[in-house]
This record gives structure tokens, C-alpha cells and sequence, in this order.
């Protein structure tokens, strides 16, 4: 199975900045089949990228995903206080699909 | 899109269970289906999925043939049985839309498997 490994474990920013998030894959992932995620406490994952770069509906335009093969980003350009969550990426090229071990975008 | 899991309870090691998912909102028999989990502490893994028809289904690499997804389009629902249950399947299990990228998940059912 694809592993991915997501950098860092931990974010620590203050609100108004940028966030870079990682996803490496551990074989290449075909036609950008990559999709990010978005976990606040207590609440369901959330789609908001798929594709690798395009943004689910409802999805704001401060987050971008970018990347192919086995390198893939997630960007938030200004964080927001409602953007501090977990981030999941996930592959759906092999089967099974699997998830990233998360990042955690937290208030410094 | 709704989606409304049910089913999760307080299991013993060895035990099974059926979780169910009822759905609303969209053309259930167009999407595949997924089952997602998140143990305590872990990272989101895929549990299963089924297309459309219900002729194929995918499942997560650790489940080892211990679980088994279906679908009644008939009923717009659903299920995960899980059987020969564990301490690590211990999880909130999540209904979700979809066979690829994943776009509408439940609210999760919590399994807990302890003695």
C-alpha cells in the first residue's frame, strides 16, 4: 500500500499567517490523485481538496493544494481562526486508499 | 446529503456488531460508499468501500477479512458488520459519500471492543 507521510506533526502559528503543510507519498502517485481534509474537534472530516489542486464546494480560496508524483502541498495563505484543525491528505490512485497520519495546525 | 450512522455500542473482545448508515439528499444508488475510522490517538484509516451495485468492495489492509460492507439501495442505506471485534478496533466509524475523494461524511457511530 501507498504510505504517506504527512510534515509536520504540529503547527504552531499565530492567526493572519501562511501555513505549508506536506504530504510525501511513498510511490508515485498517478494523475494527482490526492485529496486534503480538514478535521476540527469534536466535528467530521471535512473535503477540501481533491485532485490534488481542486477545491471542494464551499471550500475558501485562502486554501490551495498543489504537488504531483509523490510531493504534494497544502497551503493556507492566511489562517483564520477557524482554520486551526487537523489536516489529513489521502491517496485514491492503489487501493487501498490511505490517509496521512495528520498535521495539526494549532494557535502559538 | 444526509448521512446518519447507528449501531456503534460497547462490545466485548470477540464480539460482533452492525453498523448501519441511512442516507438522504442525493441519489444513494449513483455513489459508492465508503467506511472510514479514527482510533483514539491515530490517524484516519479506510475500513471498506462498495460501488454502486454492490459488486465490488475494497477493504482496508488490517481488517484481515473480519469485516463485511453491503448496501440495500432499496433502503438508501449501508452496512459494516464486523465480527472477531478487537481492542484496536475501538474507533468512531464514519459513513461516507464517495469511492474516491470522500465528500459528505456522517456524524460517526463510537465502537468501543473492552471487556
Amino acid at each position: 500500500e501507498i504510505v504517506l507521510t504527512q510534515s509536520p506533526g504540529t503547527l504552531s502559528l499565530p492567526p493572519g499567517e501562511r501555513a505549508t503543510l506536506s504530504c510525501r507519498a511513498s510511490q508515485r502517485v498517478s494523475a494527482s490523485f490526492l485529496a486534503w481534509y480538514q478535521q476540527r474537534p469534536g466535528q467530521a472530516p471535512r473535503l477540501l481538496i481533491y485532485d490534488a489542486s481542486t477545491r471542494a464546494t464551499d471550500t475558501p480560496d485562502r486554501f490551495s493544494g498543489s504537488g504531483s508524483g509523490t510531493d504534494f502541498t497544502l497551503i493556507i495563505s492566511r489562517l483564520e481562526p477557524e482554520d486551526f484543525a487537523v489536516y489529513y491528505c489521502q491517496q485514491y490512485d492503489i487501493s487501498p486508499w490511505t490517509f496521512g497520519q495528520g498535521t495539526k495546525v494549532e494557535i502559538k | 446529503v444526509q448521512l446518519v450512522e447507528s449501531g456503534g455500542d460497547l462490545v466485548q473482545p470477540g464480539g460482533s456488531l452492525r453498523l448501519s448508515c441511512a442516507v438522504s439528499g442525493f441519489t444513494f444508488s449513483s455513489y459508492w460508499m465508503t467506511w472510514v475510522r479514527l482510533a483514539p490517538g491515530k490517524g484516519l484509516e479506510l475500513v471498506a468501500n462498495i460501488d454502486q451495485y454492490g459488486g465490488t468492495k475494497r477493504y482496508g489492509d488490517s481488517l484481515k477479512g473480519r469485516f463485511t460492507v453491503s448496501r440495500d439501495n432499496a433502503e438508501d442505506s449501508v452496512y459494516l458488520q464486523m465480527d472477531s471485534l478487537r481492542a484496536e478496533d475501538t474507533a468512531v466509524y464514519y459513513c461516507v459519500r464517495g469511492g474516491s475523494w470522500l465528500d459528505y461524511w456522517g456524524q460517526g457511530t463510537l465502537v468501543t471492543v473492552s471487556p
